[in-house]
């Protein structure tokens, strides 16, 4: 149980165009997904967290307008990165908390999407 | 505002000697402690947890971590490292909210033959 799939696993886009990633709760409802961004050999950053019907809270530093984040369902959220520049080229991952399971403190990771901006 | 620091970037040891990453962390309360493991290219997936309860708490893959208060640390052991362990280690912690896990920088194994 506990499965979070992201698609695409890989995309490649030109400089100035949006490109979208989905998050998926496969077998489990998630009120809340959060959205991570990882640099080569760096560690997770948390970029947004994402909760089902309401705005998404981004960290300091994160550009809304940039990362525009819609949980329009309880097992499903999107990220889309508008005009994407060759510096938005990361590794992004989301996770996705099961609050009926045993605890809610438990994040369940999906495999990551690897953005290549040219 | 909670922290997690790996003191080592970089770690190498021999097939089937024992382990042991390090993991600091700075958290006002009762902390809720993870160690992840992510290969290449891959995402994360949860070794062990620690939220209560015996301070000795054992994953999968072989893998243990003892949680101590006193020195604010939760390390990841193993007894004897396989090849395939070569991976990137990553601790975590939760507030007791459930919203932010703050990752460590991360420590990348690698396992000689």
């Amino acid at each position: 149980g506990a499965v979070v799939s992201q698609h695409p696993s890989w995309v490649i886009c030109k400089s100035g165009t949006s490109v979208k990633i989905e998050c998926r709760s496969l077998d489990f409802q998630a009120t809340t997904m959060f959205w991570y961004r990882q640099f080569p050999k760096q560690s997770l950053m948390l970029m947004a967290t994402s909760n089902e019907g309401s705005k998404a809270t981004y960290e300091q530093g994160v550009e809304k307008d940039k990362f525009l984040i819609n949980h329009a369902s309880l097992t499903l959220s999107t990220l889309t990165v508008t005009s994407a520049h060759p510096e938005d080229s990361s590794f992004y991952i989301c996770s996705a908390r099961d609050p009926v399971a045993g605890t809610s403190y438990e994040q369940y990771f999906g495999p990551g999407t690897r953005l290549t901006v040219t | 505002a909670q922290s997690v620091t790996q003191p080592d970037i970089h770690i190498t040891v021999s097939e089937g000697a024992s382990l042991e990453l390090r993991c600091n962390y700075s958290y006002g309360a009762t902390p809720y402690l993870f160690w992840y493991v992510q290969s290449p290219g891959q995402g994360l997936q949860l070794l062990l947890k620690y939220f209560s309860g015996d301070t000795l708490v054992q994953g999968i893959k072989g893998f243990e971590a003892e949680f101590k208060r006193s020195q604010s640390s939760f390390n990841l052991r193993k007894p004897s490292v396989h090849w395939s362990d070569a991976a990137e280690y990553f601790c975590a912690v939760n507030n007791n909210a459930g919203n932010m896990l703050t990752f460590g920088g991360g420590t990348r194994l690698m396992v000689k033959p």
